[in-house]
């Protein structure tokens, strides 16, 4: 059965910190790996991986991808209150279906 | 607005009732996704349309739930009989067929359902 994995499930720190976020998985066909922001309302896309060892950034965030090890993660440097919410990792597969893993609860405290 | 659009945002129904659910994806993606999204978990995959071709769905879709694409635009997802476990916020989310291929897709507000 097809399975991602995200730690740790919640998190609190406080502003300026940097943060590291975890997702692991465990599907057939796999596709590409995807990063995905929600605050109260729909998920917002964040990033794409597919190859391994190659970071993708966009201000303060970043992931990058580990074929090898089946596993990413998201990197949230001086973090701002602003940044809290749950943040999504999903595999997409071929045959276009995601997998979602159940998220990471990111609080950062002023 | 051209983004993805899910009506109602909240319903309130009792336990034996029926609830549809209405999403109006970006107007060109040919690609419309429902997922199931309960308290502390990711979003779990429903079912997907292309066009109007209902291409998979998932075993989490019991038969009290129908999903319809008449037309290729609009969707509707109702759910017959509802139980307390229903009880979730529902995703919509549409795409083109090629960001398909790559993963990023437009997700709607949801709609959150509470089953009394």
């Amino acid at each position: 059965e097809d399975k991602v994995v995200q730690s740790p499930l919640s998190l609190v720190v406080h502003e300026g910190d940097t943060v590291t976020l975890n997702c692991s998985y465990e599907v057939t066909n796999f596709r590409s790996l995807l990063w995905y922001k929600q605050e109260k309302k729909a998920p917002t896309f964040l990033f794409m991986l597919t190859s391994s060892g190659i970071e993708k950034k966009s201000g303060r965030l970043s992931s990058i991808l580990d074929k090898k090890e089946l596993s990413s993660i998201l990197n949230i440097t001086a973090t701002q209150t602003g940044d809290s919410a749950i943040y999504l990792c999903a595999v997409v597969k071929y045959g276009n279906k995601l997998v979602f893993g159940a998220g990471t609860i990111l609080r950062v405290k002023s | 607005d051209t983004g993805v659009s899910q009506d109602p945002r909240h319903k309130i129904t009792k336990r034996g009732q029926n609830v549809t659910f209405r999403c109006d994806p970006i107007s060109e993606h040919n690609r419309l996704y429902w997922y199931r999204q309960t308290l502390g978990q990711g979003p779990e995959f429903l079912t997907y349309f292309q066009n109007e071709a209902q291409l998979e769905k998932s075993r989490l879709l019991s038969d009290r739930f129908s999903a319809e694409r008449p037309k290729g635009s609009f969707s509707t997802l109702e759910i017959q009989r509802t139980e307390q476990g229903d009880s979730a916020m529902y995703l919509c989310a549409s795409s083109l067929a090629l960001q398909a291929n790559t993963g990023e897709l437009f997700f709607g507000e949801g709609s959150r359902l509470t089953v009394l």
